[in-house]
């Protein structure tokens, strides 16, 4: 079974400034997703960004990237120029690349609560 | 309205109440899901409804119902709850959840409290 594993419950960030927050995945497959989801306090939970795991480059989505370590079954999510909406929780997420079966699930680490300040 | 929507949005109930909770999605999406999302927990999956047909029952308690009429709307009817239920249940739907890689759209959320 896989697992992810968020391992900052809480972060903060001044605003402007850069922040990383760190996942680390578990996986016996080769072919994978990973994404990373925003649930700011409103609570409706947004795709941020997603990376295949084929692709050796890393995703790029406006502020947010990711440093998609495979071999190290490592995945953060850097927000660069950061800002007061991007205060939220952040969950990393696994979903295998295979069709059928139950392999659409969606596995969930604890999140990362990230706090910007002015 | 668009998205998924879920109502209510806040609920309290006592242990021998009966509610449900709704979920809704205007994408035109086949596939729904029911989340329990608890304080530093994983989110966890607990039903999947795909063309209507449920795909998944992750171990869930008889007291926790759902319930799929059709592609566009989910239920979740609850009876006889427990404290440890108090929760926040997140409605997901996606294009399929069969197949290959379809986004999951999420619901706000009903915040159960059971007392």
């Amino acid at each position: 079974a896989q697992t992810v594993t968020q391992s900052q419950p809480e972060m903060s960030v001044q605003e402007a400034e850069t922040v990383t927050l760190s996942c680390t995945y578990d996986t016996s497959e080769s072919d994978y997703y990973l994404f990373w989801y925003k649930q700011p306090p409103s609570r409706q939970m947004i795709l941020v960004i997603r990376q295949e795991a084929y692709k050796q480059q890393n995703a790029t989505e406006n502020r947010f990237s990711v440093n998609f370590q495979k071999a190290a079954k490592s995945f953060s999510l850097k927000i660069s120029d950061s800002q007061l909406g991007d205060a939220a929780m952040y969950f990393c997420a696994y979903r295998s690349r295979r069709s059928g079966g139950s392999n659409y699930k969606l596995t969930f680490g604890k999140g990362t609560l990230l706090t910007v300040n002015p | 309205e668009t998205g998924v929507t879920q109502t209510p949005r806040h609920l309290v109930m006592g242990m021998t109440n009966k509610k449900s909770l709704k979920c809704e999605q205007h994408l035109g999406h086949n596939a729904m899901y029911w989340y329990k999302q608890s304080a530093k927990k994983p989110l966890e999956l607990m039903f999947v409804y795909n063309f209507k047909e449920q795909t998944e029952n992750n171990s869930v308690p008889s007291r926790f119902s759902p319930e799929c009429p059709n592609s566009s709307h989910l239920f979740l009817h609850l009876h006889t709850l427990q404290p440890e239920d108090s929760a926040l249940y997140l409605c997901a739907s996606s294009r399929d959840a069969a197949g290959g890689y379809y986004e999951q759209y999420f619901g706000p959320g009903t915040r159960l409290t059971v007392t």
